[in-house]
């Protein structure tokens, strides 16, 4: 079953300091997102991806983030300056068609 | 925004019972999505919805699409201890693109 392979499962960064949060959707789908959990809570969207740019982004996504496909297989989040605020579990999910579908397993991301 | 409305919160039953859960929304939803969540993992889809009145089954698992649009139920027949988990359902209201809105979730507990 292929899958959408997410790294590092849990991130420890100090308050200030850029994170880079990195996720290898799968091979033929066509649209990529992000999403957070904040511990406890419900999964809420972050922001859309299809060809080569965001289609849709919540009030979440401030200038703070942003996305990136750096080459054929990569999709990444940036978060530039986190705060405390931002500590979540990030999900990156992928999907053929515009029903999201699969998800990666998360990266833990700790601010501290 | 989009809202869904998950019910129950948590539910503790005993292994054999059947399950059911529900999600409401004053708005209409073009796709309903049932996901399972383990601890420290991502959702995992169990099933999808497409068409209103839509009635869908996954082995134990059974899930509408409420005829209004605005609601839809998943029922588990006969639990088992590894149906213990977190199920959101989640929905994609066709006219604001694909943000997925996810339900804050149904925890369930089986005792054996």
């Amino acid at each position: 079953e292929p899958e959408v392979t997410q790294t590092p499962s849990h991130q420890v960064t100090q308050m200030g300091q850029e994170v880079i949060l990195r996720c290898v959707p799968i091979s033929n789908h066509l649209y990529f997102y992000w999403y957070r959990q904040i511990l406890g809570q419900k999964v809420e969207f972050l922001v859309s991806f299809y060809n080569n740019e965001i289609s849709e982004k919540s009030e979440i996504f401030d200038d703070q983030f942003s996305v990136e496909r750096p080459d054929g297989s990569n999709f990444t989040l940036k978060i530039r300056s986190t705060k405390l605020e931002d500590s979540a579990m990030y999900f990156c999910a992928s999907s053929r068609d515009t029903s999201p579908r699969t998800f990666g397993s998360g990266t833990r991301l700790t601010v501290v | 925004g989009q809202q869904l409305n998950q019910s129950p919160q948590s539910m503790f039953i005993q292994e054999g019972e059947d399950v059911s859960m529900n999600c409401t929304s004053s708005s209409i939803f073009n796709t309903w999505l049932w996901y399972k969540q383990d601890p420290g993992e991502g959702p995992v889809l169990l099933i999808a919805l497409y068409k209103a009145g839509e009635l869908t089954s996954n082995g134990r698992l059974t899930a509408q699409f409420g005829i209004t649009r605005k609601d839809s139920f998943l029922n588990i027949s006969a639990s088992i201890p590894s149906d213990v988990g977190i199920y959101f359902c989640a929905g994609l209201p066709g006219e604001y693109g694909n943000k997925l809105v996810f339900g804050a979730g149904t925890i369930l507990r089986v005792k054996s």
